[in-house]
């Protein structure tokens, strides 16, 4: 299997651009996280789906940020605008809730600049 | 709620010392806990982690963690650092309780050093 595949890998753009990062996770997953990484704040849950049903996005910072999982083997996670405090690595992952124990599987995240 | 704490941002050994990863977790629950290992520009990667069953695991990379539920302790070691040892472990508990989430909760994080 791929893995969890994340796109792109590595984003620079300018406050106020729209920035939309990509992942397709694991097949027969049926979670899908998405975390954000900061020196300041570790790892952070920001939200995350159930069979393509968001579940909890508490997480999510604020209204600039959108996430949606159209079907079983994609999502996006959406900031517009962009600021620079929005300069992370964002990861997603996923699982297979057959058992608890199931492992969580992560991508290889995208690194967010904001400039 | 869960939550986990990992004692110690930074840890330094010696190449071919004992390496100790401290973490500590709360739940009301029973949990499961994974370590996780970040290298530099990855993501992130699982060592191991406890189910059920036998409280001493067996991971990658010569790492193991015990689960101590009287001392809510899952610390992670092995017996002899190697200098690609060097990166970031995170402890992590997931514990679906009521609500059925499955999600992790991830400590803070421990930047491991190995010096020759």
């Amino acid at each position: 299997d791929a893995g969890v595949i994340q796109s792109p890998r590595h984003e620079v753009t300018e406050m106020g651009q729209e920035v939309t990062l990509r992942c397709k996770p694991i097949s027969g997953h049926d979670y899908l996280f998405w975390y954000r990484q900061t020196m300041m704040r570790g790892l952070e849950l920001l939200i995350y789906f159930n069979n393509n049903v968001p579940i909890d996005d508490s997480g999510m910072p604020e209204d600039r940020f959108s996430a949606k999982m159209p079907n079983a083997s994609f999502s996006t996670l959406k900031i517009q605008p962009s600021e620079p405090r929005d300069s992370a690595v964002y990861f997603c992952a996923s699982t297979y809730t057959g058992g608890p124990g199931n492992t969580i599987y992560f991508g290889e995240g995208s690194w967010l600049t904001v400039v | 709620a869960q939550s986990v704490t990992q004692l110690g941002s930074h840890v330094s050994v010696s190449e071919g010392a004992l390496v100790l990863l401290r973490c500590n977790y709360s739940s009301s629950v029973p949990p499961y806990l994974f370590w996780y290992v970040q290298y530099p520009n990855q993501g992130l990667q699982l060592l191991l982690k406890y189910t059920t069953g036998a409280t001493l695991v067996k991971g990658i990379n010569g790492f193991e963690a015990e689960f101590k539920k009287s001392e809510t302790s899952f610390h992670l070691t092995k017996p002899s650092a190697h200098m690609s040892d060097a990166a970031e472990y995170f402890c992590a508990v997931r514990s679906l309780g009521s609500s059925n989430t499955g999600k992790l909760i991830f400590g803070q994080g421990t930047t491991l050093q190995v010096k020759p």
